[in-house]
């Protein structure tokens, strides 16, 4: 059974920081892998989809891998902003299901401090 | 401007009373499908359309009802909620069925029940 672990599940840097967030799937066989950010009590919204086939994505400050071998994944954010602070979901759909579904991580709640 | 809608925003209602929450989108998908998001079960999926008149259950199907009449809408019916049903839905579309595609989501809908 495909399961999505996100670490850490808090994170707190000061503005200007680069950093990473981690999401880790047990199953490699996926059709791809995207990343949302959630703000508090509002809709996802779609950061980068990562194709099976890809290695990463890039979107402004933003850059996701993708090792499908290893089941990781992760979210470089450059130059933190407090406009950044949020909760990151990254999400796999896996191939070996009887029918199509998309399984969530946990979450990585981010708080940039000015 | 391409997008997810989702009505009402907020509800609060009573044991057995029945509700239906509506799902729109405008982008011409065929896929659409109904999260609700719990504080430590993450998303799960209740339940999903391939495409007009086509439906199924996901994760947690029980205590709702879909209907997939036209393409753009996919309303979420709860005949006789009950208090463990309170929590944040939202609605998701995407292109197609194939997993390639990036999926969109509404800006969610918080239920209580009391």
């Amino acid at each position: 059974k495909q399961e999505v672990t996100q670490i850490p599940a808090a994170l707190s840097v000061p503005e200007g920081e680069n950093l990473v967030l981690n999401c880790s799937f047990t199953d490699s066989a996926i059709y791809n892998l995207q990343w949302f950010r959630q703000d508090p009590g509002k809709g996802l919204t779609s950061l980068l989809l990562i194709q099976s086939s890809q290695r990463e994505q890039t979107s402004g400050r933003l850059n996701a891998s993708l090792d499908k071998s290893s089941g990781r994944s992760t979210l470089y954010i450059a130059a933190s902003q407090p406009g950044d602070s949020a909760t990151y979901l990254c999400a796999v759909s896996p191939l070996k299901t009887s029918y199509d579904k998309v399984i969530f991580g946990p979450g990585t709640s981010l708080s940039v401090i000015p | 401007e391409a997008q997810v809608t989702q009505n009402p925003r907020y509800l609060i209602t009573v044991t057995g009373k029945k509700l239906t929450v509506t799902c729109s989108q405008n982008m011409n998908h065929e896929y659409m499908s109904w999260y609700r998001q719990d504080p430590g079960l993450g998303l799960r999926q209740i339940y999903y359309s391939m495409n007009v008149e086509v439906t199924d259950k996901g994760d947690v199907p029980e205590g709702y009802k879909v209907s997939r009449k036209e393409k753009r809408n996919f309303p979420l019916i709860l005949e006789s909620p009950s208090p463990n049903q309170t929590s944040l839905y939202f609605c998701a579309s995407r292109r197609d069925w194939s997993s390639y595609n990036e999926q969109f989501f509404g800006p969610g809908t918080r239920l209580t029940v009391l």
